[in-house]
């Protein structure tokens, strides 16, 4: 079965350096999303790549979907207290409305 | 809007013992899931439901079944609790219209089993 590898698994960052979460998928995918979750809390969406080498930004995040649609990273720069978490990719295939989620990385902000 | 809902919060089971976990979104959803979450293992799929009157099983579905009720709701039951089933467990769900769909999660419902 489809399979998403995530690492690291465990990040700590003094505040103000950045931050990188890598995603590799066993199959090509229709798109990936990520999540943030927050100590005892639940999985929100951040966002959703679709297209091949695609680019997203969101203010201090940067998320890539690679040329072959099998690999993604999210990257933070300038990390503050605020980002604490997990943070998962999921990937999606074809139409069978699953997805498969990496396993996350936690990070950990030293203030 | 409630979004997606679930009871309860926590409980605590005695290994055998039986339980249902509830779920419901306002959303008119079709897609429902039910997600497990353990400490270095991610999010895991249980047992989903594209639409009503479907269900499929995910990745980890031993030890669980599910119904999805109607629109608004998908519950898991646990026959036998044991021990390995003590895990964060999530409702989720999305439109079901298409791919690419964002997941709105529920709250979770924290579960242990002595």
């Amino acid at each position: 079965g489809q399979q998403v590898m995530q690492i690291p698994q465990y990040q700590h960052v003094q505040e103000g350096e950045d931050f990188t979460t890598y995603c590799n998928s066993s199959t090509t995918l229709s798109n990936i999303q990520w999540y943030k979750q927050r100590p005892g809390g639940h999985p929100v969406f951040l966002i959703q790549l679709v297209k091949s080498g695609e680019v997203k930004k969101q203010k201090r995040l940067t998320f890539q979907f690679g040329e072959a649609k099998k690999n993604s990273s999210l990257h933070i720069t300038a990390t503050q207290t605020t980002d604490v978490g997990t943070y998962f990719c999921a990937g999606e295939t074809g139409g069978y409305q699953k997805v498969t989620f990496g396993i996350g990385t936690k990070l950990q902000v030293i203030p | 809007n409630a979004g997606v809902t679930q009871t309860p919060k926590f409980q605590v089971l005695k290994t055998g013992q039986s339980m249902t976990l509830q779920c419901a979104q306002d959303m008119n959803h079709n897609s429902m899931y039910w997600y497990r979450q353990d400490p270095g293992m991610g999010l895991r799929l249980i047992y989903y439901s594209a639409s009503e009157g479907t269900t499929d099983k995910g990745e980890v579905p031993n030890g669980y079944n599910v119904s999805r009720l109607n629109k608004r709701e998908f519950s898991l039951r646990l026959e036998s609790a044991a021990p390995s089933q003590t895990s964060v467990y999530f409702c989720a769900s999305r439109t079901g219209q298409g791919v690419g769909e964002t997941q709105y999660f529920g709250p979770g419902t924290r579960l242990l089993v002595l």
